[in-house]
């Protein structure tokens, strides 16, 4: 099982650029998330999707877009990337019942740095 | 809005010895869940052990084991026969049982585990 694949490992952006991180996950899984994790605060969750069409905000959106077209994909995107984003990122996921079905399955993570 | 709270940001442990993490969360909820990750230098994070509220029993994992005290909002996990392997940043998570759609990570302890 390949669980859940993050792409690229590592990306260096200029400010103002855009980019998508790639998040992909083959375990059927309706729900996923993205967090980010910044040195002496923990993961904070950027975006989640409780199923395919269905988006919504986590702890800290702004600067980021995401979308849900199938159960499989979570893309993360930064319109035009600023400083304060450089972080390493992580997409995370996990079944959904009636309520979520735990733990939370991770990616292993994507180091962005913005200059 | 819950909270997670890790009052010990670095420690440190002999090999072999015991070491017990802090973890204190705020909620009003009656039913939940909580998680214990642990991140190695290779940044994947992986799930150590987690309780479900409604549980009195405290959970165990091999070496690892929690002290789930419901009333005081307190999950702390001990390491037993701690081994190099175990060097490794620790994060305490909260889920909510009902209608939870978001996990709260605290800021994390960087456990070293000394030869």
């Amino acid at each position: 099982n390949a669980g859940v694949t993050q792409t690229p490992k590592f990306q260096v952006l200029k400010t103002g650029q855009s980019m998508t991180l790639q998040c992909a996950q083959d375990m059927n899984h309706e729900y996923m998330s993205w967090y980010r994790q910044d040195p002496g605060m923990g993961l904070r969750l950027i975006h989640y999707s409780v199923g395919a069409g269905i988006t919504d905000q986590g702890e800290v959106p702004n600067g980021y877009n995401v979308s849900r077209s199938t159960t499989e994909d979570f893309p993360l995107r930064l319109l035009s990337a600023a400083p304060s984003q450089t972080s390493v990122y992580f997409c995370a996921s996990t079944q959904m019942g009636r309520v979520l079905l735990a733990p939370l399955h991770f990616g292993n993570g994507t180091r962005l740095t913005v200059t | 809005a819950q909270t997670v709270t890790q009052s010990q940001p670095e420690m440190s442990v002999q090999e072999a010895e015991t070491v017990t993490l802090s973890c204190t969360y705020d909620t009003s909820e009656n039913n939940y869940y909580l998680f214990w990750y642990k991140q190695p230098p290779s940044r994947q994070m992986i799930l150590v052990i987690r309780q479900e509220a409604y549980k009195q029993q405290n959970a165990t994992e091999n070496r690892f084991s929690v002290n789930f005290q419901k009333a005081a909002k307190s999950f702390s996990l001990k390491i037993s026969d701690s081994q190099l392997g175990d060097t490794a940043m620790y994060f305490c998570a909260f889920m909510k049982h009902e209608g939870g759609n978001q996990f709260y990570f605290g800021t994390g302890t960087s456990l070293t585990v000394i030869p």
